[in-house]
């Protein structure tokens, strides 16, 4: 099994400010990487396929990077609807064996 | 739209049965295959397997295989995550989502979750 480790675990931060969540995987999935957002009482939410693609109707601030093992999700200026919790998820297997992160929580600060 | 809609919440007992649903509308539903990801309370996001509701060919997470069960009726759009046997360590949120494409291993759109709660 692909084992995927968010960090940080909880992130305190401001709005406006810019903010970087990590996501390692415990072996290379190329780029099959996939970030969502969820909040309280929702389902998640794709924001991020591709390790880099917006999904349909994602807000360009949303930007997604790397390839390998190590991948970013990036909020350039954090608004108020942005809190919430950010799973990543891997697809690289065959068969599918799905795995995500652990998830980062977005406070406000 | 293109939407999934689960059934309600239920509560069992363990040892009870329960089969609960997930309608998919707005899009040719044999088209695209559909997963189920479980949430325990306060917890992360764990995927149990998924359905071609084409032929029903399934996979499924080593971890759930044996304890649940997959399936499909494409008459009326719908999957299924079934359970012969509860336990209360099943208490969890359960989503259906869809894959994004056909053979893709992302997830949009999400279905709004079914709320299991297992307790004697």
């Amino acid at each position: 099994e692909i084992v995927m480790t968010q960090s940080p675990v909880t992130l305190s931060v401001s709005p406006g400010e810019r903010v970087t969540l990590s996501c390692r995987a415990s072996q290379s999935v190329s780029s099959s990487l996939a970030w969502y957002q969820q909040k309280p009482g929702q389902a998640p939410r794709l924001l991020i396929f591709h390790a880099s693609t917006r999904a349909t109707g994602i807000p360009p601030r949303f930007s997604g990077s790397g390839s390998g093992t190590e991948f970013t999700l990036t909020i350039s200026s954090l608004q108020s609807e942005d809190f919430a919790v950010y799973f990543c998820q891997q697809y690289a297997n065959w068969p599918p064996r799905y795995t995500f992160g652990q998830g980062t929580k977005l406070e406000i600060k | 739209e293109e939407q999934l809609v689960q059934s309600a919440a239920e509560l069992k007992k363990p040892g009870e049965s329960l089969r609960i649903s997930c309608q998919g509308s707005g899009y040719t539903f044999t088209n695209f295959w559909i997963t189920w990801v479980r949430q325990m309370p306060g917890k992360g996001l764990e995927w149990v397997g998924r359905i071609d509701p084409s032929d029903s060919y399934t996979n499924y997470n080593p971890s759930f295989q044996g304890h649940v069960s997959i399936s499909v009726d494409k008459s009326i759009s719908t999957a299924y995550l079934q359970w012969s046997s509860l336990k209360a360590s099943d208490t969890a949120m359960y989503y259906c989502a869809r894959h994004y494409s056909a053979s893709s291993g992302w997830f949009d759109p999400w279905g709004q979750g079914t709320l299991v709660t297992v307790s004697s």
